[in-house]
């Protein structure tokens, strides 16, 4: 069965603390990897797709990376602004395969 | 600016009445998507449709209906079959492609009166 686990459920850090969000996840063809991040009481905001191991993908304290079994979203020096709850999901045959979600807090 | 659009932002349901949610894009996507999301959950998929006049059920289609009348719309009728209506509902447009991200609106907040 298809399934995306993101761990943790939450992460506070402090401004500046670096850390990594995981994403595992068991899809049979997987067509892409997909990192959105959603703020409360608004829909997800795309920001990344890989597609193959080894991949990695940046957007300001943002990286994203690939493996054939995990993705891991490193977030380098954080801000208050990068509070949010981070979604990752996989696509296989037409649809999307959604995890649970990490919420990310970051305090001054 | 190119987007979708879902209305309203809050909806209140009393018992025995049927809602419907508007989701409306100009991304000119053939793709859209109604997905539930409750609490400590992924979004879970209620129905898809990839062109217009046809749609799929997802895996919690019970208790909601769609159509697909033009390309640009694609609401969502929440029945009163669907007992557990409260949820948080984004709709997503997408190309048809998996490997091509989907994109969402800001929601509509279902309650309960």
């Amino acid at each position: 069965e298809d399934q995306v686990t993101q761990s943790p459920e939450a992460l506070r850090l402090q401004e500046g603390e670096s850390s990594s969000l995981n994403c595992s996840y068991t899809v049979s063809g997987l067509r892409g990897l997909f990192w959105y991040r959603q703020d409360p009481g608004k829909g997800p905001e795309f920001l990344f797709t890989l597609y193959s191991a080894g991949e990695e993908k940046e957007k300001e304290r943002l990286k994203a990376t690939l493996t054939k079994k995990e993705s891991f979203l490193h977030i380098t020096a954080p801000k208050p602004e990068d509070s949010a709850t981070y979604l990752c999901a996989a696509g296989s045959n037409y649809q999307l395969i959604w995890g649970a979600g990490t919420k990310l807090i970051i305090k001054p | 600016d190119g987007g979708i659009t879902q209305s309203p932002k809050y909806l209140f349901r009393k018992e025995g009445q049927n809602v419907t949610l508007s989701c409306e894009q100009n991304l000119n996507h053939d793709a859209m998507y109604w997905y539930r999301q409750d609490p400590g959950q992924g979004l879970r998929l209620i129905y898809y449709s990839q062109i217009v006049n046809d749609f799929q059920k997802g895996d919690i289609a019970e208790g909601y209906s769609v159509s697909r009348e033009k390309k640009e719309s694609f609401p969502l009728t929440v029945t009163s079959a669907q007992k557990n209506p409260t949820a948080f509902y984004l709709c997503a447009s997408s190309i048809v492609r998996s490997d091509q991200p989907q994109h969402f609106g800001d929601g509509t907040r279902l309650s309960i009166l």
